[in-house]
């Protein structure tokens, strides 16, 4: 079984470019979890995505990042006119159920660094 | 949100056991105990759960206190590669979405 996927593994994007980070999640999981990494800090929880519905984005800074889980394909985490300050890893997760007694299974993570 | 307390690093030799405490005196009838590691570079990994009960899977056991205020993660025989920081985290319940609130877990390094 396929983990979670996520690509690209490492992105390179210059000041005011756009970054799209893809997430492909376990077979069969419709939950789909973002976190961020910035450097030498730990996990922050962004959003959370069941198919075509965002549940919780009390997480998600309030300008330039938009997220989505369409029917078909992966999830995607936008960021646009990208600043130095978005340079961290951005981590995806899945679970088959939103409820407390699921565990989160992880990608290995997009590492985005801003020039 | 329900606070976990870890001490910052701790250490080990290879093939011993290892016991990584965890203090949460303010979890709920519904909160599970869930813990994850993040090894260097990597995303982090599931590694236990429970409720009440102490669990046992192929990676670690799990030892929850009578009260449930604290718990303790125990790696059987360390490896080098069991080397990573290891999060314990309150998964609530009633209701609340299964996000993830990590703190700053606790920095496991093994020695040859």
């Amino acid at each position: 079984n396929a983990g979670v996927m996520q690509n690209p593994r490492h992105l390179v994007r210059r000041r005011g470019q756009e970054a799209r980070l893809r997430c492909s999640p376990m077979k069969g999981h419709s939950h789909v979890y973002w976190y961020r990494q910035l450097p030498e800090e730990g996990l922050k929880f962004m959003v959370y995505l069941q198919k075509e519905n965002i549940i919780d984005e009390s997480g998600m800074p309030k300008e330039r990042f938009s997220a989505e889980f369409p029917k078909e394909g992966p999830s995607i985490l936008r960021i646009q006119q990208v600043v130095r300050g978005d340079s961290a890893a951005y981590f995806c997760a899945s679970s088959l159920y939103d409820r407390n007694n699921q565990p989160q299974h992880f990608g290995d993570g997009t590492r985005l660094s801003i020039l | 949100d329900a606070k976990t307390t870890q001490p910052n690093s701790m250490e080990s030799n290879e093939e011993e056991p290892v016991h990584l405490p965890c203090n949460h005196s303010t979890i709920s009838g519904t909160d599970y105990i869930h813990w994850y590691r993040q090894l260097p570079s990597q995303g982090p990994e599931y590694v236990i759960h429970g409720l009440t009960s102490n669990v046992n899977n192929r990676m670690a056991s799990l030892a929850i206190a009578e009260d449930r205020k604290s718990s303790t993660l125990i790696l059987h025989r360390a490896t080098l590669r069991d080397a990573a920081v290891y999060y314990c985290i309150l998964s609530r319940g009633g209701g609340a979405t299964n996000k993830l609130i990590f703190g700053t877990g606790t920095l496991l390094a093994v020695q040859p």
